[in-house]
């Protein structure tokens, strides 16, 4: 059974500008969460999916949005992207909303000069 | 505050000699727990959970935890280390009901010495 897959896996970007990553989840899982990770703040929930609505939502300014289709594949989109939007941007897929436990993708590394 | 302490931010370990991982919680009602490792350049992995039940439970690679209410920890535990077990180690607590999220803590660097 394949895993959780984050594409890409690595992206260069410059200020200003904007990006979307993709997450496919778990054959069966139907909520997808997104996490970033940074070596100062350590891993941030940013939001979660469950059936293409959005469950729940952590401390990021509105430049973070995401979204989820029928498929339960997930996608988040970064708008004007600042120095400090680098980071590991993990998505983790569960059977169903809060249903623990969460199993992650590699990660894709968004580094913006 | 819901919160997940890991005191130590790197340990070293020799090779063969045992381990003990520590992590605190602050939360609201008994949360569910989970240890996970990351390699470098990888995602995360799932090593153990504890939901309820018995209070010491396995994971995978010969890991165990032990969960202890009246002291809010959840300690992993690994009686010998092996050199592959060098990783980033994070506890984690999240809620019981649906849309909640994991809580994690800074994590815990562990190397290993032969």
């Amino acid at each position: 059974k394949a895993g959780v897959t984050q594409t890409p896996r690595y992206l260069i970007k410059t200020r200003g500008q904007q990006v979307t990553l993709s997450c496919s989840p778990i054959s069966g899982h139907r909520s997808v969460s997104w996490y970033q990770q940074t070596p100062g703040q350590g891993l941030q929930f940013l939001f979660e999916y469950f059936s293409e609505t959005q469950r729940n939502k952590g401390n990021f300014p509105g430049r973070f949005s995401g979204r989820q289709f029928s498929n339960s594949r997930s996608e988040m989109n970064v708008s004007t992207l600042e120095l400090g939007d680098s980071a590991l941007y993990l998505c983790a897929s569960s059977l169903e909303a809060g249903n623990q436990p969460q199993h992650f993708g590699d990660g894709t590394r968004l580094s913006i000069l | 505050a819901q919160s997940v302490t890991q005191p130590d931010i790197h340990i070293t370990v020799s090779e063969g000699a045992s381990l003990e991982l520590r992590c605190n919680y602050s939360y609201g009602a008994t949360p569910y727990l989970f240890w996970y490792v990351q390699s470098p350049g990888q995602g995360l992995q799932l090593l153990l959970k504890y939901f309820s039940g018995d209070t010491l439970v396995q994971g995978i690679k010969g890991f165990e935890a032990e969960f202890k209410r009246s002291q809010s920890s959840f300690n992993l535990r690994k009686p010998s280390v092996h050199w592959s077990d060098a990783a980033e180690y994070f506890c984690a607590v999240g809620a019981r009901q649906a849309g909640t999220a994991l809580i994690f803590g800074k994590g815990t660097t562990l190397s290993v010495s032969s």
